[in-house]
Protein backbone atom coordinates (compact mmCIF):
# COMPACT_ATOMS: atom_id res chain seq x y z
CA UNK A 1 0.00 0.00 0.00
CA UNK A 2 1.47 3.74 -0.94
CA UNK A 3 1.36 5.30 2.62
CA UNK A 4 3.16 8.49 4.15
CA UNK A 5 3.28 8.81 7.94
CA UNK A 6 4.45 11.90 9.65
CA UNK A 7 6.04 11.59 13.05
CA UNK A 8 7.90 14.01 15.26
CA UNK A 9 5.60 16.60 16.24
CA UNK A 10 5.01 18.78 19.68
CA UNK A 11 5.35 21.46 21.76
CA UNK A 12 8.61 23.49 21.40
CA UNK A 13 9.16 27.29 22.82
CA UNK A 14 9.89 30.13 20.18
CA UNK A 15 13.59 29.73 18.78
CA UNK A 16 13.81 26.50 19.53
CA UNK A 17 13.96 23.31 16.87
CA UNK A 18 12.35 20.50 15.95
CA UNK A 19 12.59 17.48 12.88
CA UNK A 20 9.92 16.14 11.48
CA UNK A 21 10.10 12.64 9.51
CA UNK A 22 7.92 11.27 7.05
CA UNK A 23 7.83 7.57 6.52
CA UNK A 24 6.97 6.21 2.96
CA UNK A 25 6.14 3.10 2.06
CA UNK A 26 5.00 1.37 -1.49
CA UNK A 27 6.91 4.10 -3.38
CA UNK A 28 10.38 5.42 -3.23
CA UNK A 29 11.07 8.80 -1.92
CA UNK A 30 14.29 9.38 -3.47
CA UNK A 31 12.59 9.11 -7.07
CA UNK A 32 9.49 11.51 -6.50
CA UNK A 33 9.59 15.12 -5.83
CA UNK A 34 8.36 15.26 -2.39
CA UNK A 35 7.02 17.95 -0.38
CA UNK A 36 6.23 20.13 3.14
CA UNK A 37 2.35 21.61 3.10
CA UNK A 38 1.10 23.12 6.85
CA UNK A 39 -1.87 23.66 7.62
CA UNK A 40 -2.01 26.41 10.66
CA UNK A 41 -5.40 25.87 13.42
CA UNK A 42 -8.54 26.84 11.31
CA UNK A 43 -6.76 28.08 8.10
CA UNK A 44 -5.91 26.72 4.54
CA UNK A 45 -3.17 24.83 3.10
CA UNK A 46 0.47 26.69 2.91
CA UNK A 47 3.42 24.81 0.71
CA UNK A 48 6.42 25.00 3.02
CA UNK A 49 9.28 23.03 1.03
CA UNK A 50 10.02 20.48 -2.37
CA UNK A 51 12.93 18.76 -2.82
CA UNK A 52 13.39 16.95 -6.26
CA UNK A 53 14.23 13.53 -7.69
CA UNK A 54 17.57 15.17 -8.36
CA UNK A 55 18.14 16.77 -4.78
CA UNK A 56 17.74 20.22 -5.86
CA UNK A 57 15.16 21.82 -2.51
CA UNK A 58 12.99 25.17 -2.81
CA UNK A 59 11.39 26.70 -0.06
CA UNK A 60 8.30 29.19 0.70
CA UNK A 61 9.40 32.47 1.51
CA UNK A 62 8.18 32.69 5.17
CA UNK A 63 10.31 29.75 6.02
CA UNK A 64 13.78 30.53 3.86
CA UNK A 65 16.60 30.30 6.06
CA UNK A 66 15.38 28.41 8.76
CA UNK A 67 13.93 25.22 7.64
CA UNK A 68 15.77 22.61 5.44
CA UNK A 69 14.24 19.73 3.47
CA UNK A 70 15.77 16.38 3.21
CA UNK A 71 15.64 12.78 2.53
CA UNK A 72 17.66 9.09 3.65
CA UNK A 73 17.48 6.56 0.80
CA UNK A 74 18.26 3.92 3.59
CA UNK A 75 15.38 5.08 5.44
CA UNK A 76 12.89 5.49 2.47
CA UNK A 77 12.26 8.74 4.13
CA UNK A 78 11.59 12.64 3.95
CA UNK A 79 12.64 14.82 7.05
CA UNK A 80 11.89 19.02 7.74
CA UNK A 81 14.47 19.94 10.18
CA UNK A 82 13.14 23.40 11.76
CA UNK A 83 14.92 26.02 13.00
CA UNK A 84 14.70 29.72 14.97
CA UNK A 85 10.41 28.73 15.22
CA UNK A 86 7.91 31.31 15.85
CA UNK A 87 4.31 30.94 16.95
CA UNK A 88 3.52 31.56 13.05
CA UNK A 89 4.85 27.70 12.36
CA UNK A 90 2.34 26.53 14.62
CA UNK A 91 0.18 24.17 12.09
CA UNK A 92 -0.34 20.27 10.80
CA UNK A 93 2.57 19.60 8.83
CA UNK A 94 2.02 17.21 6.37
CA UNK A 95 4.07 15.59 4.24
CA UNK A 96 2.86 14.56 0.39
CA UNK A 97 4.22 13.14 -2.64
CA UNK A 98 3.76 15.02 -5.94
CA UNK A 99 3.19 13.18 -9.10
CA UNK A 100 4.38 14.76 -12.47
CA UNK A 101 2.23 12.36 -14.41
CA UNK A 102 -0.90 14.30 -12.44
CA UNK A 103 1.13 17.09 -12.12
CA UNK A 104 -0.43 17.18 -8.52
CA UNK A 105 0.38 16.19 -4.93
CA UNK A 106 -1.47 12.19 -4.93
CA UNK A 107 -0.42 10.98 -1.80
CA UNK A 108 -0.52 12.45 1.62
CA UNK A 109 -0.08 11.74 4.64
CA UNK A 110 -2.25 12.42 8.21
CA UNK A 111 -0.35 14.82 9.22
CA UNK A 112 1.66 15.99 12.71
CA UNK A 113 1.21 18.67 14.60
CA UNK A 114 3.85 21.42 15.96
CA UNK A 115 2.85 23.47 18.29
CA UNK A 116 5.08 26.49 19.14
CA UNK A 117 4.28 28.73 22.18
CA UNK A 118 5.90 30.06 25.30
CA UNK B 1 -3.92 36.19 2.54
CA UNK B 2 -3.55 33.56 -0.24
CA UNK B 3 -2.59 34.30 -3.65
CA UNK B 4 -5.33 32.03 -4.97
CA UNK B 5 -8.84 33.52 -4.31
CA UNK B 6 -11.95 31.04 -3.18
CA UNK B 7 -15.37 32.04 -1.38
CA UNK B 8 -15.25 31.19 1.81
CA UNK B 9 -18.06 29.27 1.71
CA UNK B 10 -21.03 27.45 -0.25
CA UNK B 11 -23.86 25.75 0.21
CA UNK B 12 -26.62 23.51 -1.37
CA UNK B 13 -29.12 20.78 -1.37
CA UNK B 14 -28.38 17.56 -1.79
CA UNK B 15 -29.24 16.23 -5.05
CA UNK B 16 -28.18 20.01 -6.27
CA UNK B 17 -25.15 21.34 -8.66
CA UNK B 18 -22.89 23.68 -6.55
CA UNK B 19 -19.49 25.24 -8.19
CA UNK B 20 -16.34 26.47 -6.54
CA UNK B 21 -14.11 29.46 -8.48
CA UNK B 22 -10.52 30.29 -7.86
CA UNK B 23 -9.35 33.31 -8.97
CA UNK B 24 -5.84 33.77 -9.46
CA UNK B 25 -3.32 35.35 -12.03
CA UNK B 26 -1.04 35.03 -15.23
CA UNK B 27 2.19 33.36 -13.01
CA UNK B 28 -0.42 30.68 -11.95
CA UNK B 29 -3.38 29.42 -13.29
CA UNK B 30 -2.60 31.42 -16.07
CA UNK B 31 0.06 29.35 -16.85
CA UNK B 32 0.06 26.16 -15.35
CA UNK B 33 -2.36 23.65 -14.51
CA UNK B 34 -4.91 23.36 -11.40
CA UNK B 35 -5.60 21.18 -9.06
CA UNK B 36 -8.46 20.06 -6.71
CA UNK B 37 -7.78 19.01 -3.04
CA UNK B 38 -10.84 17.57 -0.89
CA UNK B 39 -10.57 17.76 2.91
CA UNK B 40 -12.96 16.05 5.17
CA UNK B 41 -13.50 17.23 9.08
CA UNK B 42 -10.05 16.05 10.60
CA UNK B 43 -8.50 14.21 7.60
CA UNK B 44 -5.75 15.20 5.76
CA UNK B 45 -6.29 16.66 1.95
CA UNK B 46 -7.21 14.35 -1.11
CA UNK B 47 -6.03 14.93 -4.35
CA UNK B 48 -10.03 15.16 -6.32
CA UNK B 49 -9.32 17.12 -9.66
CA UNK B 50 -5.80 16.98 -11.46
CA UNK B 51 -4.51 18.60 -14.46
CA UNK B 52 -7.64 21.41 -14.63
CA UNK B 53 -10.06 18.45 -15.12
CA UNK B 54 -8.87 15.30 -14.48
CA UNK B 55 -10.77 12.67 -11.74
CA UNK B 56 -7.87 10.23 -10.03
CA UNK B 57 -9.00 6.56 -9.95
CA UNK B 58 -11.93 6.46 -7.24
CA UNK B 59 -13.57 9.31 -7.64
CA UNK B 60 -16.92 9.92 -8.51
CA UNK B 61 -17.72 11.47 -12.33
CA UNK B 62 -20.12 13.93 -10.28
CA UNK B 63 -17.21 15.78 -9.61
CA UNK B 64 -15.71 17.75 -12.35
CA UNK B 65 -13.17 20.79 -12.83
CA UNK B 66 -12.14 23.50 -15.40
CA UNK B 67 -10.08 26.45 -16.17
CA UNK B 68 -10.37 29.43 -18.45
CA UNK B 69 -7.89 32.23 -18.44
CA UNK B 70 -6.96 33.42 -14.75
CA UNK B 71 -9.75 31.35 -13.46
CA UNK B 72 -10.99 27.38 -12.78
CA UNK B 73 -14.07 26.43 -10.87
CA UNK B 74 -15.23 23.14 -9.35
CA UNK B 75 -18.67 21.85 -9.89
CA UNK B 76 -20.09 18.99 -7.68
CA UNK B 77 -23.46 17.46 -9.23
CA UNK B 78 -25.69 15.68 -7.24
CA UNK B 79 -25.03 16.83 -4.18
CA UNK B 80 -24.67 14.09 -1.38
CA UNK B 81 -24.12 15.05 2.57
CA UNK B 82 -20.51 13.04 2.30
CA UNK B 83 -19.70 15.86 -0.06
CA UNK B 84 -19.89 18.12 3.11
CA UNK B 85 -15.88 19.41 3.53
CA UNK B 86 -13.27 21.67 2.78
CA UNK B 87 -12.46 22.61 -0.86
CA UNK B 88 -8.63 24.01 -2.05
CA UNK B 89 -7.62 25.08 -5.55
CA UNK B 90 -3.92 24.75 -6.25
CA UNK B 91 -1.31 25.96 -9.23
CA UNK B 92 2.31 26.05 -9.45
CA UNK B 93 3.51 29.63 -9.54
CA UNK B 94 6.29 30.52 -12.21
CA UNK B 95 6.90 34.08 -9.83
CA UNK B 96 6.81 32.26 -6.17
CA UNK B 97 9.11 29.22 -7.76
CA UNK B 98 6.56 27.20 -5.63
CA UNK B 99 2.83 25.71 -5.63
CA UNK B 100 0.25 28.28 -4.35
CA UNK B 101 -3.43 27.21 -2.40
CA UNK B 102 -6.27 28.75 -2.33
CA UNK B 103 -7.83 29.96 0.99
CA UNK B 104 -10.43 26.72 1.13
CA UNK B 105 -14.08 27.07 0.40
CA UNK B 106 -16.29 25.15 3.14
CA UNK B 107 -19.52 23.14 1.39
CA UNK B 108 -22.22 22.82 3.52
CA UNK B 109 -25.24 20.33 2.40
CA UNK B 110 -28.25 21.83 3.80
Amino acid sequence: EVQLVESGGGFIQPGGSLRLSCAASGFTVSSNYMSWVRQAPGKGLEWVSVIYGGGTTHYADSVKGRFTISRDKSKNSLYLQMNYLRGEDTAVYYCARFLGVSDAFDIWGQGTMVTVSS
Amino acid sequence: QSVLTQPPSASGTPGQRVTISCSGSSSNIGSNTVNWYQQLPGKAPKLLIYRNNQRPSGVPERFSGSKSGTSASLAISGLQSEDEADYYCAAWDDSLNGWVFGGGTKLTVL
